[in-house]
């Protein structure tokens, strides 16, 4: 079973709020992500990591921030949350070098901003 | 540029019947390719992956994807659905090769009545 686990699950705040999605591993991998998920859509990356002090912009721009000071810990941040950014936040993790293309995931952070 | 492409947003089955989930790629070089699965307020987890050693894949719950160049499809199969299968079910490509990250496909939702 996989130990990744993502917090809060469910959030309902209002615009112009600052808001963190926590994501932790302890699997020791290098490899994080996270992906922005919709009803009916691809999963879109946001945000990769391949350790400590590296980020990376994924395929979809976002307004979120990510930082990455320690292994385990990859939390998302967004400074003024607006209804767009009202969605699904999926974290992942993956062993660099493993070759293996299998992902980790978290249960996901569903975000409502009102 | 790679992509993937799953028909079919969402397919209902019987209990017993056969569960075909279709998935085409374009990839200008030998593709990485997966299958996810994504359980009601779950994460995804890892069916089975295709790495360019045996064109069948057998994954875990009996499912299975063949490799198919000549058609550019790696479509999911099981042969006989159960109940714990409803879910919903992700292809997904790894660009850049081993290392790159995963491009996933909108998703086909599984329904399967008794």
């Amino acid at each position: 079973e996989a130990d990744i686990y993502q917090t809060p699950r469910y959030l309902v705040i209002g615009t112009g709020k600052k808001i963190t999605l926590e994501c932790s591993q302890t699997m020791g991998h290098d490899k994080m992500y996270w992906y922005q998920q919709d009803p009916g859509m691809e999963l879109h990356l946001i945000h990769y990591s391949y350790g400590v002090n590296s980020t990376e912009k994924g395929d979809l721009s976002s307004e979120s921030t990510v930082s990455r000071i320690r292994t385990e810990h990859f939390p998302l941040t967004l400074e003024s949350a607006r209804p767009s950014h009202t969605s699904q936040y999926l974290c992942a993790s993956e062993l660099a070098g493993a070759n293996t293309g299998e992902l980790f995931f978290g249960e996901g952070s569903r975000l409502t901003v009102l | 540029a790679q992509s993937v492409t799953q028909l079919g947003s969402h397919v209902s089955v019987s209990e017993g019947a056969l569960v075909l989930l279709r998935c085409n790629y374009s990839s200008s070089v030998p593709p990485y390719l997966f299958w996810y699965v994504q359980y009601p307020n779950q994460g995804l987890q890892l069916l089975l992956k295709y790495t360019s050693a045996a064109t069948l894949v057998k994954g875990i719950n009996g499912f299975e994807a063949e490799f198919k160049k000549s058609e550019t499809s790696f479509h999911l199969t099981k042969p006989s659905a159960h109940m714990s299968d409803a879910a919903e079910y992700f292809c997904a490509v790894r660009l850049g090769g081993s290392q790159g990250n995963l491009i996933f496909g909108k998703g086909t939702k599984l329904s399967v009545k008794p």
